[in-house]
């Protein structure tokens, strides 16, 4: 069982429609991120969060919106989304004080925009 | 262009004999090296990472050999077994001890034979 839970695992929704994303974990770790992962590609970062405030945003376009309420959750709000937009969202976290600590993801949403 | 280089896209291996899964990079900022696994409909799963000061790091079946002067890391798996079958991913990060920007490659799919 992974220790980064995500909701849902699949999600459809319409290029008008608003949704959310949600992820949360357990570990205590103050780092938290969103990666977007396209059909044979490599993860691509889009946000990292650290100690609940943005610190990194990849020039991820607007209608993608991230947001960490506490140390244990992270969500990523959508609207307006493109059908480019359909993709595997990862979310992941890792330790900050320690150095090279990895990253431990969730398995994802199944993003589908009709 | 890509800065994380896995030119195999799929590696067919016996089982019991030895797995070799590699990656290429080109920037010279990298210190710190990571491979994550991959099973389908699930997140990549940290397996094992090695820091530039080394040449070598193992943990069990597992050994990652670092060559600084090629630009160039590859993964054993030893002895190799029909569990192993997954995506391998080679993921690097650059100075300051952060993984906040880890770049990922575009993964090996490797399958173990019974």
């Amino acid at each position: 069982d992974t220790e980064v839970t995500q909701t849902p695992k699949h999600l459809v929704m319409g290029m008008t429609n608003k949704k959310s994303l949600k992820c949360e974990q357990h570990m205590g770790h103050r780092a938290m991120y969103w990666y977007k992962q396209k059909a044979k590609k490599p993860p691509e970062l889009m946000f990292v969060y650290s100690y609940e405030k943005l610190s990194i945003n990849e020039s991820v376009p607007s209608r993608f919106s991230p947001e960490c309420p506490n140390s244990s959750l992270l969500n990523l709000h959508l609207h307006a989304l493109q059908p480019e937009d359909s993709a595997l969202y990862l979310c992941a976290s890792s330790q900050v004080d320690r150095p090279n600590s990895p990253l431990h993801f969730g398995n994802g949403t199944r993003l589908t925009v009709t | 262009d890509q800065q994380v280089k896995q030119n195999s896209p799929s590696l067919s291996v016996q089982e019991g004999r030895i797995s070799i899964l590699n990656c290429d990079y080109t920037n010279s900022m990298f210190d710190y090296f990571l491979w994550y696994k991959k099973y389908p409909a699930e997140g990549p799963t940290f397996l094992i990472s090695i820091s530039s000061i080394k040449d070598k790091n193992e943990d069990g079946r597992f050994t990652v050999f670092l060559n600084k002067s090629a630009k160039h890391l590859s993964l054993h798996i030893v002895p190799s077994q029909p569990g192993d079958s997954a995506v391998y991913f080679c993921a690097a990060s650059g100075s300051g001890g952060s993984n906040y920007k880890l770049t990922f490659g575009k993964g090996t799919l490797l399958t173990v034979n019974p």
